[in-house]
């Protein structure tokens, strides 16, 4: 059972902004960083963005990350065919004292 | 390059064990966590366990808590998941992913083992 929730899916045409928003609690997003993987078809996740808004080297810079108290958000701009993915939110959850992962959002470009 | 390379999967009875390995390279395997992530056939992740670089600390999800057991051998950069009681609901792919500063922060994932819980 997932403790953070996103949308269930996304879709925009090429060029287009689409944003995936991930809400949490005071225990996970409110005290801790958001990190964000994109899982393509058939392949294992890859790590997106990490420490709410920071993108590892080689991530385009279409994909950016914010946080503002208990929720989080990936935005994607000049989305691009290649961009069709799951997009799993994740955060440390000092209750549970482990790793959580939001519901996980399907992105589809038209 | 930072490689993992999981192996052990199958097809397994349920209330049965399986030990999953993944063999690391590419990095200093000693100074990082290293974590087990699963994902059930069409849904989404799930953590299952992490182990702190020196092996001293273990976290578990408690879904998995007192079933599986976390450790690793630093000599042999390798990293283990002993899973023991085996249920249905434990069939997915298992990730094993290397940590960062921050352990949570999962940095390079493997390509997955498949686990089938099944009688």
């Amino acid at each position: 059972q997932s403790v953070l929730t996103q949308p269930p899916s996304a879709s925009g045409t090429p060029g287009q902004r689409v944003t995936i928003s991930c809400s949490g609690s005071s225990s996970n997003i409110g005290n801790n960083y958001v990190y964000w993987y994109q899982q393509l078809p058939g392949t294992a996740p890859k790590r997106l963005i990490f420490r709410n808004n920071q993108r590892p080297s080689g991530v385009p810079d279409r994909f950016s990350g914010s946080k503002s108290g208990t929720s989080a958000s990936l935005a994607i701009s000049g989305l691009r065919s290649e961009d069709e993915a799951d997009y799993f939110c994740a955060a440390w959850d000092d209750s549970l004292s482990g790793l959580v992962f939001g519901t996980g959002t399907k992105v589809t470009v038209l | 390059e930072v490689q993992l390379l999981e192996s052990g999967g199958g097809l397994v009875q349920p209330g049965g064990s399986l030990r999953l390995s993944c063999a690391a390279s590419g990095f200093t395997f000693s100074s990082h966590a290293m974590s087990w992530v699963r994902q059930a056939p069409g849904k989404g992740l799930e953590w299952v366990s992490t182990i702190s670089g020196s092996g001293g600390s273990t976290y578990y999800a408690d879904s998995v808590k007192g079933r599986f057991t976390i450790s690793r051998d630093n000599s042999k950069n390798t990293l283990y998941l002993q899973m023991n009681s085996l249920r249905a609901e434990d069939t997915a792919i298992y990730y094993c992913a290397k940590g960062a500063g921050a352990a949570e922060e999962l940095t390079n994932w493997g390509q997955g083992t498949l686990v089938t819980v099944s009688s």
